[in-house]
């Protein structure tokens, strides 16, 4: 079974611009999670999708959003790049629903560099 | 708001030696704790899941325990080997409301010198 996929892998962007991130999850997975990596604050958690609807959102600026499409591929937007925002971007799937472990796996990342 | 917590930072150990890795967490309302291994500039893989009603899992060389009650965890790896050099992260998935995803710790970096 492939496992989650992420594109593009890498990304440079300048400050000002927007940008688009990807992720497909396993096959079968219906939740899609995102977080951001950098070495200041470790990994933090920006959004989760279950099958179309954000069940949750983390602390982040109305700048970052997402959406997760009916064959649960799931896209992050950020606008208005800032400098800060230069970080390692990771996707995350589960079964989600009920009465599941919501044992979470993790794409290979998006490495975002703002200049 | 949930905390987790991760001792030592850093650790080197010779190759052959057994260890363990620590980790706490603030509320004990947690659904499950997962252990994870992230390689240089890399992505998370996924080493063991306890589920909030376990109390301990196996994999190979390694074994996890949880104390829910005390918010503590625990990453034992046997015979540790120079391929174990990683940075080891564990997280909690929250029960329910804005918990309802995995708050990491800050990671232990392990190195595992031949």
């Amino acid at each position: 079974k492939a496992g989650v996929t992420q594109t593009p892998r890498y990304l440079i962007k300048t400050r000002g611009q927007q940008v688009t991130l990807s992720c497909s999850p396993i096959s079968g997975h219906r939740s899609v999670s995102w977080y951001q990596q950098t070495p200041g604050q470790g990994l933090q958690f920006l959004f989760e999708y279950f099958s179309e609807t954000q069940r949750n959102k983390g602390n982040f600026p109305g700048r970052f959003s997402g959406r997760q499409f009916s064959n649960s591929r799931s896209e992050m937007n950020v606008s208005t790049l800032e400098l800060g925002d230069s970080a390692l971007y990771l996707c995350a799937s589960s079964l989600g629903g009920d009465r599941v472990t919501y044992e979470q796996y993790f794409g290979p990342g998006t490495r975002l560099t703002v200049t | 708001k949930q905390e987790v917590t991760q001792i030592p930072a850093a650790l080197s150990v010779p190759e052959g030696e057994n260890l363990v890795l620590n980790c706490s967490f603030t509320d004990s309302a947690i659904y499950n704790l997962q252990w994870f291994r992230q390689d240089p500039g890399k992505g998370l893989t996924s080493l063991l899941l306890i589920q909030s009603s376990q109390r301990e899992q196996t994999s190979g060389r390694l074994n996890a325990s949880l104390d829910k009650s005390s918010g503590r965890s625990t990453l034992y790896i046997a015979a540790s080997q120079p391929g174990d050099s990683a940075t080891y992260l564990c997280a909690v998935w929250g029960s329910g409301g804005s918990n309802y995803k995995l708050t990491f710790g800050k990671g232990t970096l392990l190195t595992v010198n031949p």
